[in-house]
């Protein structure tokens, strides 16, 4: 058990809906941090926050957006989905914004869009 | 453009063998390397860290090694077992966020 929890574990949608998921990080961890995973693409980095704040933007669409509030928990929402936007969503969280430490990652939801 | 490849075939070996894992990189000057295990449906778990001025790093069965003249890292699991049957994903900084390979499915046979 990494200490980070995420929810819900699956939703299942409809296409044009919106969706938030949700993430805790490990106590005593400040950074956040979002990834998609499909089947046909690796780990694919979204967004960084740190301590509440916007750190690291990676492809993430405009249609999904992010925020850490001030109990360092963070969720990810997604809006207009499209059935492209299936996937396992991870969070992961680590100690600081230090790119080289090691990140401890959640069990992941499980998005489907139909 | 940076990339990470890492070997897309699943590696196939005989339990108590050696696995040996690839990772190459190009247009990256990585002051580190991070490799991590994944099982399906779940999570990476992060395994080792090796710094640019470390040859090499082992933790118990694990071994790491990098290169970074051929911008390559190995990773070795000596006496393999089923149980370390899973994806391994090596992991670089890149310049906004630690950027992942895609993974080599290892699967130990009994």
């Amino acid at each position: 058990d990494s200490g980070v929890t995420q929810t819900p574990k699956h939703l299942i949608t409809a296409t044009g809906q919106r969706v938030t998921l949700r993430c805790s990080p490990r106590s005593g961890d400040l950074s956040v941090y979002w990834y998609q995973q499909s089947l046909d693409q690796g780990l694919q980095f979204l967004i960084q926050y740190y301590n509440g704040e916007e750190r690291a933007k990676g492809n993430i669409l405009e249609r999904f957006s992010a925020q850490q509030f001030p109990d360092l928990h963070s969720e990810l929402n997604l809006s207009s989905l499209e059935l492209g936007d299936s996937a396992l969503y991870f969070c992961a969280s680590s100690l600081d914004t230090y790119r080289y430490n090691e990140q401890f990652f959640g069990p992941g939801t499980r998005l489907t869009v139909l | 453009s940076q990339k990470i490849e890492q070997n897309s075939e699943a590696l196939n070996i005989q339990e108590g063998k050696t696995a040996t894992l690839t990772c190459n990189y190009t247009n990256y000057s990585p002051a580190y390397l991070q490799w991590y295990r994944q099982d399906p449906g779940r999570g990476p778990v992060f395994l080792l860290l090796i710094r640019e001025n470390e040859k090499e790093k082992r933790k118990e069965r694990l071994k790491v090694t990098f290169d970074t003249t051929l911008k390559q890292s190995l990773f070795h699991i000596t006496a393999s077992q089923p149980a370390d049957s899973a994806t391994y994903l090596c992991a670089l900084p890149g310049r906004r966020a630690l950027t992942f390979g895609s993974g080599t499915r290892l699967q130990v046979q009994p």
